[in-house]
């Protein structure tokens, strides 16, 4: 079974505060994502990386950067955690294939940031 | 650009009935794929089903199905016999292809909450 775990299931951070999201998955997945969750919005895409080192924004990358030094971590950071980035963050992955792949995801991290 | 729409935000259904979900899409790429996921109270988003817009049937997973009308762009999810388990928010879900890299970027709707009654 594909696993992917995130390091957090709640996390409450301050304003201004620098914020790590990890993200790890056991199935040797080219792909990672990072989205968040929001009531009535549905997932929008924040980054995404399709290779190590290599990432590409997504719809709403502002405020947000990601690391991806080894295959099976993918990180987001809030380089200054602001309060209107209080949401839930999903993390997915996906194999390297060239159309019926799905994404799998991990629990999510429920982010407070007061 | 693609767009998801699922216009039921809650939905109700008996236990053994079944329920259909609605997923209307639009989009200009002839090749494409949609999803299907649910997710429970507890967060984590789990994988049920896809159909690919050259797939000649209409795809099917245990008590999952997905009504597939492409001239309507529709793609929706009929649940047989419900079960209290499968109280959840479900999403749809469309695969678009990224001009660089390889990376298959996800559009969602914005979810139907389904509640089973006993």
């Amino acid at each position: 079974d594909v696993k992917v775990t995130q390091s957090s299931r709640y996390l409450v951070k301050r304003t201004g505060e620098k914020v790590f999201l990890e993200c790890v998955q056991d199935m040797d997945h080219e792909n990672m994502f990072w989205y968040r969750q929001d009531p009535g919005l549905g997932l929008r895409l924040i980054y995404f990386s399709y290779d190590v080192k290599m990432k590409e924004k997504g719809d709403i990358p502002e405020g947000y950067s990601v690391s991806r030094e080894k295959k099976e971590r993918f990180s987001l950071i809030l380089e200054s955690a602001s309060t209107n980035q209080t949401s839930m963050y999903l993390c997915a992955s996906s194999p390297e294939t060239s159309g019926r792949a799905a994404q799998y995801f991990g629990p999510g991290t429920r982010l407070t940031v007061t | 650009a693609q767009k998801i729409t699922q216009t039921q935000p809650g939905m109700f259904v008996q236990e053994k009935e079944a329920v259909t979900l609605d997923c209307t899409y639009d989009t200009s790429d002839p090749s494409y794929g949609l999803f299907w996921y649910k997710q429970p109270s507890s967060g984590e988003m789990i994988f049920l089903i896809y159909q690919g817009s050259y797939d000649q049937q209409n795809a099917t997973e245990g008590r999952y199905s997905l009504n597939f009308q492409k001239a309507r762009k529709s793609a929706n999810l009929v649940i047989s016999a419900s079960q209290l388990g499968d109280s959840a928010m479900y999403f749809c879900a469309m695969r678009e292809v990224i001009s660089s890299g390889s990376a298959r970027q996800l559009t969602f709707g914005s979810g139907t909450q389904l509640t089973v009654l006993p």
